[in-house]
């Protein structure tokens, strides 16, 4: 059974600072990774995705992957409360399914 | 708007009454999936469809039956419902191009089995 292993908090931190959430996996054979922001009641929303080692930025959000270490992490900069939901780590393998992680909760406190 | 839409939202049963959840997209995407919400175990792949008339199961397919019959729709049913099936269930769509599954999900639907 291929895994998707987060912490699942809750973390917590101050507005302004840098929130960091980590993934690791089991399938080596991975190949592309995604990053879903989930609100209270809502569904989940596509934040980013990354398949190349290294680092890809988008504004406030820096998606990092090691895939030697079979991890991947999202580090989100000058926190804001807006950013307090469930963060969810997602793995596509070889084929066409995804695993989804259980989700980090994150709480932005002003 | 480009959007998945989900019906009903909302719905309580009883145990073997056979139901339907449709799913439906206006984005042309190729892939769609359904997936199960549980408190503590996260988001369960139920089934996926790489396009009309292909589909194949996911993490959880015991108890549930699919189609893809026009590229827009891809309703769940359940045959027999029981109560272990009670559950946040979430359709999704995507685009199929490099291989990356860049998904849109539908609202939600809470599905209550008595």
């Amino acid at each position: 059974q291929k895994e998707v292993e987060q912490n699942s908090g809750p973390l917590s931190v101050p507005e302004g600072a840098i929130a960091s959430l980590n993934c690791t996996y089991s399938d080596r054979g991975s190949q592309s990774f995604f990053w879903y922001r989930q609100y209270s009641g809502k569904s989940p929303e596509l934040i980013m995705f990354i398949y190349s080692n290294g680092d890809k930025e988008d504004g406030r959000f820096t998606a990092q992957l090691n895939k030697a270490s079979q991890y991947v992490s999202l580090l989100i900069r000058d926190s804001q409360p807006s950013d307090s939901a469930t963060y969810l780590c997602a793995v596509q393998g070889g084929s066409e399914k995804l695993v989804f992680g259980k989700g980090t909760k994150l709480t932005v406190n002003p | 708007e480009a959007q998945v839409t989900q019906n009903p939202r909302y719905l309580i049963t009883v145990t073997g009454k056979k139901l339907t959840v449709t799913c439906s997209q206006n984005m042309n995407h190729e892939y769609m999936s359904w997936y199960r919400q549980d408190p503590g175990l996260g988001l369960r792949q139920i089934y996926y469809s790489m396009n009309v008339e292909v589909t194949d199961k996911g993490d959880v397919p015991e108890g549930y039956k699919v189609s893809r019959k026009e590229k827009r729709n891809f309703p769940l049913i359940l045959e027999s419902p029981s109560p272990n099936q009670t559950s946040l269930y979430f359709c999704a769509s995507s685009p199929f191009w490099g291989r990356i599954l860049e998904q849109y999900f539908g609202p939600g639907t809470r599905l209550t089995v008595t």
